[in-house]
């Protein structure tokens, strides 16, 4: 299976900050079948990007996603104190799909 | 829209059987266009696929859990099963249906389930 491993583990960033987390998967992801998710504590996961870089429903314009291969980045421009939360990466390319162990964006 | 919510026991002694329910509204669990998958979460761990149905009823398990899984659809209450036999505490953690469809899309809001005597 592959592994995805999420860089750094915790961030600490202010309002206002560019936020830039990693994913790292162990062999290439097929077809960029990728996407990250937000997680708030007590709620289910929320889609933010699929196919590595296009944005999901509903999601602002402050998170973008790229990256292809094994190397994945998202980068949240300019962060909202609703940011706040627990992001994960996953691949649907390969069978058993995949998530990471997650970085968490905690506010200065 | 689509709502999916999950129902079964929080509790589930040590090598019995868990059973979850997923109830789907706003889309038929018979529909040839998506395919629906159950994921857990252990505290303080990474959420794992445990596996998924798809249209005509063909499966897919996480090796990992292969002999013990049984996902199923019960179209006359358009709902898709999770069973998971011969659970230990490591099988504790909060379990989702989905409807994956370019990633995950569509959750249900999660059910903890805790395996204790």
């Amino acid at each position: 299976e592959i592994v995805l491993t999420q860089s750094p583990g915790t961030l600490y960033l202010s309002p206002g900050e560019r936020a830039t987390l990693s994913c790292r998967a162990d062999q290439p992801v097929s077809d960029n079948y990728f996407a990250w998710y937000q997680q708030r504590p007590g709620q289910a996961p929320r889609l933010l990007i699929f196919r590595a870089s296009t944005r999901a429903t509903g999601i602002p314009d402050r998170f973008s996603g790229s990256g292809s291969g094994t190397d994945f980045t998202l980068t949240i421009s300019r962060l909202e104190p609703e940011d706040l939360a627990t992001y994960f990466c996953h691949q649907y390319g390969s069978l058993p799909y995949t998530f990471g162990q997650g970085s968490q964006l905690e506010m200065k | 829209q689509l709502q999916l919510q999950e129902s079964g026991p929080g509790l589930v002694k040590p090598s019995e059987t868990l059973s979850l329910s997923c109830t789907v509204s706003g889309d038929s669990v018979s529909s040839s266009s998506f395919y629906w998958g159950w994921i857990r979460q252990p505290p303080g761990k990474r959420l794992e696929w445990i596996g998924t149905i798809y249209y005509g009823g063909n499966t897919y398990y996480n090796p990992s859990l292969n002999s013990r899984v049984t996902i199923f659809v019960d179209k006359s209450k358009n709902q898709f099963s999770l069973k998971l036999t011969s659970v230990t505490a490591a099988d504790t953690g909060v379990y989702y249906c989905a409807r994956p469809s370019n990633g995950i899309r569509d959750w249900g809001q999660g059910t903890l389930v805790t395996v204790s005597s």
